[in-house]
């Protein structure tokens, strides 16, 4: 079956350090992969996305994530975490006529 | 372009009643995502419609239902409402297969008292 597992419900870190949010999937075909970010109260907002070629992306914010196929996993990371970026996060993979979603983690940043 | 538009943004009802919620997509999508989101629950997919056509269904029951107008606008209703069905509704449009990029409105917060 399809899914999407973010292990990490709750991610504390310090503001200016170092960011990764875990995502795994499984899915049988050749995936697309989404991150989303939601602050509170709002709509999702897309941050990058892969489809195919590279597998280091880029997205806004400066954010990127790396799709490693024999892990199955597309890992969120930012170097530098700024307070602004205290939101929950979403890990999605393309199925067809949906999306399928992780459960979100959301990111807490410490002054 | 305009994003995607829901309207009311916010809605209290009462037990028992029924609701319509109400979602523009982008120009030139034609598929629309509906999501119910609770703080216990995450996302949940309700359903999606292409050209007026349901192509997809989450687990819900049948007091939520959906439908598209040939503009691509889209409407989903609840009826007999639930204490439960307090929530964030969101409706996401895509150009075409929704398990592509879809883009998110800023949702309806739904309270039933």
């Amino acid at each position: 079956a399809q899914s999407v597992t973010q292990p990490d419900i709750h991610i504390t870190v310090s503001e200016g350090a170092s960011l990764e949010l875990r995502c795994n999937y499984s899915y049988g075909a050749t995936p697309y992969l989404f991150w989303y970010v939601q602050s509170p109260g709002q709509g999702l907002q897309l941050l990058l996305k892969y489809f195919s070629g590279d597998t280091l992306v880029q997205g806004i914010k400066g954010f990127e994530a790396e799709f490693k196929r024999s892990q199955s996993s597309f890992n969120l990371r930012k170097p530098s975490v700024h307070w602004s970026d205290a939101a929950e996060y979403f890990c999605a993979v393309g199925a067809g006529y949906q999306l399928i979603w992780g459960a979100g983690t959301k990111l807490i940043i410490k002054p | 372009k305009a994003g995607v538009t829901q309207t009311p943004r916010y809605l209290i009802k009462t037990r028992g009643q029924q609701v319509t919620l109400s979602c523009s997509p982008i120009s030139g999508h034609r598929s629309v995502s509906w999501y119910q989101q609770t703080p216990g629950q995450g996302l949940q997919f309700l359903f999606e419609y292409f050209s007026e056509t349901q192509r997809n269904k989450g687990n819900f029951p049948g007091r939520f239902s959906g439908r598209q107008f040939s503009n691509s606008r889209s409407e989903m209703n609840v009826s007999t409402l639930e204490l439960g069905d307090s929530a964030l509704y969101l409706c996401a449009s895509s150009i075409r297969d929704s398990g592509n990029e879809q883009f998110f409105g800023p949702g309806t917060r739904l309270t039933v008292l």
